[in-house]
């Protein structure tokens, strides 16, 4: 079936750095846009990154703009969010998230995985 | 940036009831709006997207409408299972924004 499923997270000091991974089955991935939305600790959503189909556009929000990267690759069917230069406000949990409809990077999210908890702590 | 603002924070509505949860844009968004249920420890769930239309495998006591600036989600007959907490979100303009969510509970 349509699957997500995000790995990477854990506690990690101030400054540092730590990639997230979302692994994706059950669909062609590399038809569509993928985006991870975060969810600090009993708050409410919060997109975060956007990347087109093929790699080639890519968002972010003023929060993590120049700080976090997002990439995929399609011969892995596996996004990826690089964070540098963590802070304590990004602490959350992190949910990969697919595209309604292929081809386009903006649109409803009708997948999503079940998130993995970064926490930034010294 | 849109700023989605939810009402009301918190509905206390009695199972087999009818909820009206609200959803307002800052500026106009059309139809890019979706809403999604969340339950505690889970991944939010699609629910509609452009303003009205289920997804795949939503009962049909779920309904959206409006469109601009004004958008509401109704339950029609509430199930113990509809008890969750629910966004709304623009996808008209960047950034992606949501609303800040409206928790439903029992009554």
């Amino acid at each position: 079936q349509v699957q997500l499923v995000e790995s990477g997270g854990g506690v990690v000091q101030p400054g540092r750095s730590l990639r997230l991974s979302c692994a994706a089955s059950g669909f062609t991935f590399s038809s569509y846009g993928m985006h991870w939305v975060r969810q600090a600790p009993g708050k409410g959503l919060e997109w975060v990154a956007v990347i087109s189909y093929d790699g080639s556009n890519k968002y972010y929000a003023d929060s993590v703009k120049g700080r976090f990267t997002i990439s995929r690759d399609n011969s892995k069917n596996t996004l990826y969010l690089q964070m540098n230069s963590l802070r304590a406000e990004d602490t959350a949990v992190y949910y990969c998230a697919k595209t309604a409809v292929q081809g386009v990077s903006v649109d409803a999210f009708d997948i999503w995985g079940q998130g993995t908890m970064v926490t930034v702590s010294s | 940036e849109i700023v989605m603002t939810q009402s009301p924070a918190t509905l206390s509505v009695s199972p087999g009831e009818r909820a009206t949860l609200s959803c307002r844009a800052s500026q106009s968004v059309s139809s890019n709006l979706a809403w999604y249920q969340q339950k505690p420890g889970q991944a939010p769930r699609l629910l509609i997207y452009g303003a009205s239309t289920r997804a795949t495998g939503i009962p049909a006591r779920f309904s959206g409408s409006g469109s601009g600036t004004e958008f509401t989600l109704t339950i029609s007959s509430l199930q113990s299972e509809d008890f969750a907490v629910y966004y709304c979100q623009q996808y008209n303009n960047w950034p992606i924004t949501f609303g800040q969510g409206t928790r439903l509970e029992i009554k």
